[in-house]
């Protein structure tokens, strides 16, 4: 069963940093490009952050870029998302999801997120 | 980036009704449209992907289609467990964009 569990979620200030991790079983996870989705409250769904199974591709959503960093152990079956400079915003409860496919993928797994508020 | 509009932003239905949900998009995406059904306290659940296909484990009343760059997700009998917020994504290019939701209650 594939199965994705997220954490490292929690209350922080603004300005300051966190790190979310996402552990991928059931599968192949260094076969798997993967993306971070979140979800404001009371908002829609807004993809973050984008990694391919290598590493090689990396891209970021422009409210994200310069401040979130993502990336993968694949010897640890393991997802990241790297928050810094966090503000008011960015507080949402953040989803990890496999890509079924190598280009043009969509989301076929997701996790139960994991969930961020950032206020003083 | 692309923008996905979905219609309605919400309505309300009866139990064996025809529900069509529809998302447009801003410019050509092919087939690389998914549905998404999203219940408070889940994650989103994959309903439809490449515009018309059903995703595992997903109940044959779903049925998703396209007409030029508008895109369909049809329930054909609807059940008291299919109401949520159905999403619509585009996959063509990053970044990947999200319709706005329909939400879907029962009358």
């Amino acid at each position: 069963e594939v199965q994705l569990v997220e954490s490292g979620g929690g209350l922080v200030q603004p300005g300051r940093s966190l790190k979310l991790s996402c552990v991928a079983s059931g599968f192949t996870f260094s076969n798997y490009g993967m993306n971070w989705i979140r979800q404001a409250p009371g908002k829609g769904l807004e993809w973050v952050a984008y990694i391919s199974s290598g590493s090689s591709y990396i891209y970021y959503a422009e409210t994200v870029k310069g401040r979130f960093t993502i990336s993968r152990d694949n010897a640890k079956n393991t997802l990241y998302l790297q928050m810094t400079s966090l503000r008011s915003e960015d507080t949402a409860l953040y989803y990890c999801a496999r890509l079924r496919g190598t280009t043009r993928a969509h989301m076929d797994a997701w996790g139960q997120g994991a969930s961020v508020t950032v206020s003083s | 980036d692309i923008q996905l509009t979905q219609s309605p932003s919400s309505m309300s239905a009866s139990l064996g009704d025809r529900v069509s949900l529809t998302c447009q998009s801003s410019q050509g995406i092919g087939n690389y449209l998914s549905w998404y059904q999203h219940k408070p306290g889940k994650p989103p659940k994959p309903m439809i992907y490449y515009a018309t296909n059903l995703a595992d484990g997903v109940p044959s009343r779903f049925s998703g289609s396209r007409s030029g760059s508008d895109y369909s997700l049809t329930i054909s009998s609807l059940e008291s467990e299919d109401t949520a917020i159905y999403y619509c994504l585009q996959y063509d290019e990053y970044p990947y964009t999200f319709g706005a939701g329909t939400k879907l209650e029962l009358k």
